[in-house]
C-alpha cells in the first residue's frame, strides 16, 4: 500500500527556469495539499485540491506558482521563472476527505541557483 | 495571529534518557494540536494529537498534554531509543482542518 509519492526528490533549477513538481495521493485519497517549507521555518500551507477543482488556494503566492489536480494523473505544482527565494523543500499531503488526517509525502527539495 | 514556537535543535541525547521538546502555541479560540515526526528520507506522519484541554496524546511511549493556561502541548518520552532519532514537528489547526500550522521543527540524534 503505496504512502504519497512525490518525484523527484531533488530538483535543480536555474533562475528563471520552471519547475514542475509532481504528486500521487494515497490510493482511494481524493484530496491534495501542497505545503512549503523555507529553510528554518515550519511547513505552511499553499493550496488545497481535489480532482479538477482547486478548494482553496490561500497560501499561494499570487504569482508564478499554479496547481491542477487533473481527472487523470498526478497533481502537479508549476513554478514559473523561478528565483533564489523558491528554494524550499516542498510537500504534498493527501486525505480520504476535507476532515481526516492527512498523510504526508517525502517532499521535494527545489534549489535554484 | 495564529502560530507554533519549539525550541531550537538538535536535541542530542543518550538511549534511555528522558525526552522533553517544548512546544507552545498562540491562537485565537480552541485550536487542536499536534505532534508529528520525520524519520530520515522519509514524510511527516502523525505521532499524537489532542483536540481539547487537558487532554492527553500518547502513541509509541510518546505523550503530550494540551495545557490552555500555558499555551503548551510539550512532548514527552520517558525513555528514548536510537530509532527515535528524526525530526519533531508540533503543530495546531484552528478552523479548517487541513490548514496545519507547524513550529519549524525539532531534530532529535539518540546516541547508543
Amino acid at each position: 500500500n503505496a504512502g504519497v509519492m512525490q518525484n523527484p526528490r531533488h530538483l535543480v533549477r536555474r533562475r528563471g527556469q520552471e519547475a514542475r513538481l509532481r504528486c500521487s495521493p494515497m490510493k482511494g485519497h481524493s484530496h491534495v495539499y501542497w505545503y512549503r517549507q523555507l529553510p528554518e521555518e515550519g511547513l505552511k500551507f499553499m493550496v488545497y485540491l481535489q480532482k479538477e477543482n482547486i478548494i482553496d488556494e490561500s497560501g499561494m503566492p499570487k504569482e508564478r506558482f499554479s496547481a491542477e489536480f487533473p481527472k487523470e494523473g498526478p497533481s502537479i505544482l508549476r513554478i514559473q521563472q523561478v528565483v533564489r527565494g523558491d528554494s524550499a523543500a516542498y510537500f504534498c499531503a493527501s486525505s480520504v476527505d476535507w476532515d481526516s488526517p492527512l498523510h504526508f509525502g517525502n517532499g521535494t527539495r527545489l534549489t535554484v541557483t | 495571529g495564529n502560530s507554533v514556537t519549539q525550541m531550537e535543535g538538535p536535541v542530542t541525547l543518550s538511549e534511555e534518557a528522558f525526552l522533553t521538546i517544548n512546544c507552545t502555541y498562540t491562537a485565537t479560540g480552541y485550536p487542536s494540536l499536534f505532534w508529528y515526526v520525520q524519520y530520515p528520507g522519509e514524510g511527516l506522519q502523525l505521532l499524537l494529537k489532542a483536540t481539547k484541554a487537558d487532554d492527553k496524546g500518547s502513541n509509541k511511549g510518546f505523550e503530550a498534554t494540551y495545557r490552555k493556561e500555558t499555551t503548551s502541548f510539550h512532548l514527552e518520552k520517558g525513555s528514548v531509543q536510537v530509532s527515535d532519532s528524526a525530526v519533531y514537528f508540533c503543530a495546531l489547526v484552528r478552523d479548517s482542518s487541513y490548514k496545519l500550522i507547524f513550529g519549524s521543527g525539532t531534530r532529535l540524534l539518540v546516541r547508543p
